[in-house]
């Protein structure tokens, strides 16, 4: 069946440092989308890469797509405190129907 | 203007009872999707509705049902409730360009437990 694949599950980084979620989908998507989750609260929407291949940075975080639709990234550049939460990635299918990844959770060490 | 508004935003049943859950979406948006989200499994897609018509449905059984008014409005109905249905039930709506999801804006959630 369709599945988004993301890893890692838990990311503990120091204060300042980089950290990288990836994700992984079993078949061709036609978009994907970034959210963000916090401790508590709901999913709140990033930002969405359609291109193959496409590049999209938002201050200290770059999100890429892969050339095949079928895998991206989330990186974000020295991490502060207010990163921590759970980053989930969610693919849209040709069926249109949108599978999540289960999410990296990330925890900062200050 | 104002966000996606679901209630109650918590409720505690017992087995064996149904609920109904409730999803006001943004101003305009015509797709409303829900989503039950638990520790261990993440993000379950439930299903989507457009227009008033059940677009698309996730892989949960029969009990899980749902509607869309002419407003948009979407309610999920969960019945003969098990414990394992306790879970955070996030509704999301969102903006279309013929079969292109612009992002979802989802609401607070209802937090379900079931005793």
């Amino acid at each position: 069946g369709q599945q988004v694949m993301q890893i890692p599950q838990y990311q503990h980084v120091q204060e300042g440092e980089d950290f990288t979620t990836y994700c992984n989908s079993s078949t061709t998507l036609s978009n994907i989308q970034w959210y963000k989750q916090r401790p508590g609260g709901h999913p709140v929407f990033l930002i969405q890469l359609v291109k193959s291949g496409e590049v999209k940075k938002q201050k200290r975080l770059t999100f890429q797509f892969g050339e095949a639709k079928k895998n991206s990234s989330l990186h974000i550049t020295a991490t502060q405190t207010t990163d921590v939460g759970t980053y989930f990635c969610a693919g849209q299918q040709r069926d249109d129907k949108i599978i999540f990844g289960k999410g990296t959770r990330l925890h900062i060490l200050p | 203007k104002a966000g996606v508004t679901q209630t109650p935003r918590y409720l505690i049943k017992t087995r064996g009872q149904q609920v109904t859950l409730s999803c006001s979406p943004i101003s305009g948006h015509r797709s409303v999707s829900w989503y039950q989200q638990t520790p261990g499994q993440g993000l379950q897609f439930l299903f989507e509705y457009f227009s008033e018509t059940q677009r698309n449905k996730g892989n949960f059984p029969g009990r899980f049902s749902g509607r869309q008014f002419s407003n948009s409005r979407s309610e999920m109905n969960v019945s003969t409730l098990e414990l394992g249905d306790s879970a955070l039930y996030l509704c999301a709506s969102s903006l279309e360009t013929g079969r292109l999801t612009h992002g979802y804006t989802f609401g607070s959630g209802t937090r379900l437990t079931v005793v």
